[in-house]
């Protein structure tokens, strides 16, 4: 059975940087898609950003563009989400999931936090 | 922001029939491609619930299923539990400026 665990998330002030990661097993990892999803706190589910298998097709939501970026290491089956130049409306559970069309697998999810 | 608009909520007593709607529009849905559903429980992360319009995975209930017409989505629920209390999302593919995955507004269930 797939398995998907994030780490990473914490507080951090707006401005900031954090690398969140996600740890797979389960399924060979380099065959599939990869993306980030977050979930502000009380709202709804928003895309952020995917990686091909190979990690050489990767696209981001426009919110996040320029300033996020996903990578993976498929030696360590695991796919990385740098997130830099933090704003408070960043402030989300960020969840990593297998990609299809649509997101078969998710993570627990990981906590950003940002405040000053 | 979401381009799928979804009920903020829908309750039903036990056992009773509910449905949630999903509405987008000629770059998503109507422009033929799949929608798929998730459940999020509460504290917990979201699931599939519905792939592929109206396909299951296995251990999801037989009293889940999906519907596609046009520009619109549906996702059923017969004989309501207490289990089935939660948010549900809606999801599909978009090719405008939105970009790529998109998902619904988000529906709350209530058991009464």
């Amino acid at each position: 059975q797939a398995q998907l665990v994030e780490s990473g998330g914490g507080l951090v002030r707006p401005g900031g940087s954090l690398r969140l990661s996600c740890a797979a097993s389960g399924f060979i990892f380099s065959d599939y898609y990869m993306s980030w999803i977050r979930q502000a706190p009380g709202k709804g589910l928003e895309w952020i950003s995917y990686i091909s298998g190979t990690g050489q097709t990767i696209y981001y939501a426009d919110s996040v563009k320029g300033r996020f970026t996903i990578s993976r290491d498929n030696t360590k089956n695991s796919v990385y989400l740098q997130v830099n130049s933090l704003r408070a409306d960043d402030t989300a559970v960020y969840y990593c999931a297998r990609a299809a069309d649509h997101f078969q697998y998710w993570g627990q999810g990981t906590l950003v936090t940002v405040s000053s | 922001q979401s381009v799928l608009t979804q009920p903020p909520s829908v309750s039903g007593a036990p056992g009773q029939r509910v449905i949630i709607s999903c509405t987008g529009s000629s770059s998503n849905i109507g422009a033929g491609f799949d929608v798929h559903w998730y459940q999020q429980l509460p504290g917990t992360a979201p699931k599939v619930l519905i792939f592929g319009n109206n396909n299951r995975p296995s251990g999801v209930p037989g009293r889940f299923s999906g519907s596609k017409s046009g520009t619109s989505a549906s996702l059923a629920i017969s004989g309501l539990q207490a289990e089935d209390e939660a948010d549900y999302y809606c999801q599909s593919y978009d090719t405008s400026v939105h970009g790529f995955y998109v998902f619904g507004t988000g529906t709350k269930v209530t058991v009464l």
